[in-house]
């Protein structure tokens, strides 16, 4: 049982380019979201998905595009890469949304970024 | 909108001791929830409160929640190096599928 398996683990990027991080799950989870982790300031969701075909903005989307085709699958794409976009990405996944018959998060081992 | 603090955001402690990390947060919760991340590590569930009084505990670590005063606690008991890691807590916004993260407390546990 792999869990949530996120691709890469590090990447480094120049400014302007483009990139899609990836999420897979096997727990047949209907909700996965993505959040990115900077110092100081705890975890800030940027999409998130209540299932397939299904996606909608958290709290810093500007920036970053999702899809969600499968219920397997949740990729991140970032546009055109930023400085400011360097961060520890997580993708995240549970049974249900939070809110009633939540009960915690599976989150995925992590990717660095570095946009120089 | 739903805010999450937590205090103290650093806590340099000497094994043995006990100490309590807070989280505080600004409007209607009724669940809380409790995380564990090791360095360059992801995180891990510690705690889900989902109720005014309840309490879990889980070896040195017990964690509450009061509703009321929208605070959750939690209580380390006779720390332990092993206990060193970042604790971070989030709430849910009722009104949409979001949970809303403190910025974590780094403990360091010294020998």
């Amino acid at each position: 049982n792999a869990g949530v398996t996120q691709t890469p683990k590090f990447q480094v990027l120049k400014t302007g380019q483009s990139m899609t991080l990836q999420c897979a799950q096997d727990m047949n989870h209907e909700y996965m979201s993505w959040y990115r982790q900077d110092p100081g300031m705890g975890l800030r969701l940027i999409h998130y998905s209540v299932g397939a075909g299904i996606t909608d903005q958290g709290e810093v989307p500007n920036g970053y595009n999702v899809s969600r085709s499968t219920t397997e699958d949740f990729p991140l794409r970032l546009l055109s890469a930023a400085p400011s976009q360097t961060s520890v990405y997580f993708c995240a996944s549970s049974y249900s949304p939070p809110g009633t018959g939540f009960n915690g998060y599976t989150f995925g081992s992590g990717t660095r970024l570095t946009v120089v | 909108e739903l805010k999450v603090e937590q205090n103290p955001l650093f806590l340099s402690m000497q094994e043995g001791k006990n100490y309590t990390i807070y989280c505080n947060y600004s409007t209607t919760s009724d669940r809380l929830y409790w995380y564990r991340q090791d360095p360059g590590k992801s995180l891990e569930s510690l705690f889900v409160l989902l109720s005014n009084g309840a309490v879990k505990q889980e070896g040195r670590l017990m964690a509450s929640l009061d509703t009321k005063a929208r605070l959750s606690t939690l209580h380390i008991t006779a720390a332990v190096h092993d206990l060193s890691a970042t604790y971070f807590c989030a709430a849910h916004a009722d009104s949409n599928y979001q949970l809303i993260w403190g910025a974590g407390t780094k403990l360091i546990i010294k020998p």
